[in-house]
């Protein structure tokens, strides 16, 4: 138990459905992010929020909106995905107060594959 | 942020230690090492972090050089439950954490 919650932990959609991945954690943390890991790649960073405020967009496809309704919470929302993003969406937070040497907590992931 | 080297993989047996070595030879003075592991299909899983003292907690400890340049992670008795994929990561503590660079990291497969 990291204090990082995703749902669902599995996730299967046609091309042409809307679903969203939501996260919430428990730490008190002011800055929480998502993350896409396919297959044999790295960790790949999709979006930053700091204090609710999204301060980071790595390129990704606007298929991918992300929502932070307030710093414990962190949706994703997903339209006409491709079946090349199927993957392993993680989030994680972290606190990025001074002194704190802001180590990243991560949930489980929410496996997605679109059909 | 430094880059980091990892061996792709290694093995161990049950009940060793497990030492996992870390290149970071273009580290900067304010670079913490930071590790995490990921086991297959979970999130990465933070286990400790230095800046230049060796460190240790109920996870595991760290050993870092003297210039820096490399550190080591070492799991002093190894179980199955430790096989997973180890990433060591430096950046500068105060910045943004999510920042950090996941590379391929280190698959270690601990034997029975």
């Amino acid at each position: 138990e990291t204090g990082v919650t995703q749902t669902p932990r599995h996730l299967v959609m046609g091309m042409t459905n809307k679903k969203s991945l939501k996260c919430e954690q428990h730490l008190g943390h002011n800055a929480m992010y998502w993350y896409k890991q396919s297959a044999k790649k790295p960790l790949e960073l999709m979006f930053v929020y700091n204090f609710k405020e999204q301060t980071e967009n790595n390129s990704v496809p606007s298929r991918f909106s992300p929502e932070c309704p307030n710093s414990s919470h962190l949706f994703l929302h997903l339209h006409t995905l491709q079946p090349e993003d199927s993957a392993l969406y993680l989030c994680a937070s972290s606190h990025r107060e001074r002194g704190n040497t802001g180590e990243l907590f991560f949930g489980e992931g929410s496996r997605l594959t679109v059909l | 942020d430094a880059k980091t080297t990892q061996p792709p993989s290694m093995d161990c047996a049950e009940g060793r230690a497990a030492n996992l070595p870390c290149n970071h030879s273009t580290i900067s003075g304010n670079e913490y090492v930071y590790w995490y592991r990921q086991i297959h299909s979970q999130g990465p899983q933070y286990i400790i972090h230095g800046l230049k003292n060796n460190e240790t907690n109920e996870m595991a400890s760290l050993i870092i050089t003297e210039d820096r340049k490399s550190s080591t992670l070492i799991l002093p008795h190894a179980t199955l439950r430790d096989t997973a994929v180890y990433y060591c990561i430096v950046r500068v503590a105060k910045t943004n954490a999510g920042k950090s660079t996941f590379g391929d990291g280190t698959t270690l497969t601990v034997k029975p």
